[in-house]
């Protein structure tokens, strides 16, 4: 079983959707974790981290984190064309991070 | 503005051809990482150093080489690039290793003939 775990999708809304993107993890003693974006062809970059339980907001985007299901959860709302992007969810572990396999998701005018 | 850079953006080599790729940070950060990431996959950390100090990944293949000169540039060095290396390669940098941000550059894409 891979540690943290994403759908790759592709996923394909409409625009002014919310969108919802999960990750599950495996070890529950997992506290911080990170969502990145990762435009086409371009590097990742830092999106959103979020510590323990709880949710944390910027914007339209909410970071959740459910320890008793093991769940992280990127909520965006209002979602638009310029949100089309990979989105990766990573922990730090020992001085690197280990990444979900990434969601595609497609924003549709 | 302080940044990630890498050299080139695009890399065609030969099969067994080997090749550099550069990265350059102005961040003046201890840590500089190097992954390899394939199409719709996840980033793969190949190595990392804390300022001198190299950290290879176990199932790194020899076939990677890394050297960092200074604080501000890292290379990555293939030395005989199979097919099954073509790959967006990644350099981040963070300011420590403990859970810091990481900050990435574009990537090379590298393609091997």
């Amino acid at each position: 079983q891979k540690e943290v775990e994403q759908d790759p999708g592709p996923l394909s809304v409409p625009e002014g959707a919310i969108v919802s993107l999960n990750c599950t993890y495996s070890n529950s003693a997992f506290q911080y974790f990170m969502w990145y974006r990762q435009y086409s062809r371009k590097g990742p970059e830092l999106l959103m981290y979020t510590y323990s339980s709880g949710n944390k907001e910027d914007g339209r985007f909410t970071a959740q984190v459910d320890k008793s299901s093991k769940y992280i959860s990127l909520f965006i709302r209002d979602s638009q064309p310029s949100d089309s992007a990979t989105y990766l969810c990573a922990r730090p572990q020992g001085g690197k991070l280990i990444f979900g396999q990434g969601t595609e998701l497609s924003v549709k005018p | 503005d302080a940044m990630v850079i890498q050299n080139p953006r695009y890399q065609v080599t030969q099969f067994g051809k080997p090749v550099t790729l550069s990265c350059s940070q102005t961040l003046n950060h201890n840590v500089m990482y190097w992954y390899q990431q394939k199409s719709s996959q996840a980033p793969k950390l190949l190595f990392h150093y804390y300022d001198k100090d190299f950290n290879n990944e176990a199932d790194t293949p020899d076939n990677f080489q890394s050297r960092r000169p200074n604080t501000s540039f890292c290379f990555l060095d293939i030395r005989s690039p199979g097919l099954g290396d073509a790959a967006m390669y990644l350099c981040a940098t963070s300011r420590g290793a403990s859970g810091d941000t990481q900050y990435f550059g574009p990537g090379t894409r590298l393609t091997v003939l």
